[in-house]
C-alpha cells in the first residue's frame, strides 16, 4: 500500500511568513495526526483527527498555527505569522482504526527553516 | 498521559541480538505498548505493539513483563541499518500517542 504523503519535503521562508504543509493519509485511515520534531527531540503531538473532527488540539498554539482535514481525507497544517522556533520537521501520520490497537504510520515530514 | 522511562542510549555489536527495556510504571489496563523507531531524516516507523503477551514479527519480539509495569524489545541480530532511536509510547483508549525522548541505539560493525 501507498504511504503517507508529505509535501514540501523542505521550506525556507522568513520569520512573520506564513507557510501551509500537505498531507494525504494512507487510503481508508480515519485517524490523522500532526506531530512537531524540532531536532534532538521525540516528535511532539500538535493536533489528531478522527476523520474531519478534532479530537485533540490542545498542544497546538492556535494564536498561530491552524490545520483542518477537508472531507476526512487530506490534511493541511498552516502557520501564520511563523517564528523562529518553528523550524522543524513537521509529521503527518494515520492510523487505521481510532483505537490504542492501531499502530500509526508515519510520512517523511517537511523540514520546515525559519530565518 | 501515562510516560516511559528508557535509557538515553545503548551500544550494540553486528549480528548480535539487543535489548531494549522500558518503564511504564503507570500503565493502565487498556494501554498498549507501541514500539516505533527513527533513522536519521525519516519519520519514524512502527515496530511491534502489544497489550499483555510476548509478541513477534518479522522485525523483532516484545516481551511483556507479567504485571506490565516494563517491557523489552528484542533484535534478534542486530545490522547497522537498525542504528536508530527507538521509542517505546503507551497509546492510550482514545488513541493518543505521546513520544519520549527514546534510546539512541549505536551498532558497531
Amino acid at each position: 500500500e501507498a504511504g503517507v504523503a508529505q509535501s514540501p519535503r523542505y521550506k525556507i521562508i522568513e520569520k512573520r511568513q506564513s507557510v501551509a504543509f500537505w498531507c494525504n493519509p494512507i487510503s481508508g485511515h480515519a485517524t490523522l495526526y500532526w506531530y512537531q520534531q524540532i531536532l534532538g527531540q521525540g516528535p511532539k503531538l500538535l493536533i489528531q483527527f478522527q476523520n474531519n473532527g478534532v479530537v485533540d488540539d490542545s498542544q497546538l498554539p492556535k494564536d498561530r498555527f491552524s490545520a483542518e482535514r477537508l472531507k476526512g481525507v487530506d490534511s493541511t497544517l498552516k502557520i501564520q505569522p511563523a517564528k523562529l522556533e518553528d523550524s522543524a520537521v513537521y509529521l503527518c501520520a494515520s492510523s487505521k482504526l481510532f483505537s490504542s490497537n492501531s499502530p500509526l504510520h508515519f510520512g517523511n515530514g517537511t523540514r520546515l527553516t525559519v530565518t | 498521559d501515562a510516560k516511559t522511562t528508557q535509557p538515553n542510549s545503548m551500544e550494540s555489536n553486528e549480528e548480535e541480538p539487543v535489548h531494549l527495556p522500558c518503564n511504564h510504571s503507570t500503565i493502565s489496563g487498556t494501554d498498549y505498548i507501541h514500539w516505533y523507531r527513527q533513522l536519521p531524516s525519516q519519520g519514524p516507523e512502527y515496530v511491534i505493539h502489544g497489550l499483555t503477551s510476548n509478541v513477534n514479527n518479522r522485525m523483532a519480539s516484545l516481551a511483556i513483563a507479567e504485571d506490565r509495569k516494563s517491557s523489552t524489545l528484542i533484535l534478534h541480530r542486530a545490522t547497522l541499518r537498525d542504528a536508530a532511536v527507538y521509542y517505546c509510547i503507551l497509546r492510550d483508549s482514545v488513541g493518543k500517542l505521546i513520544f519520549g525522548q527514546g534510546t539512541e541505539l549505536s551498532v558497531k560493525p
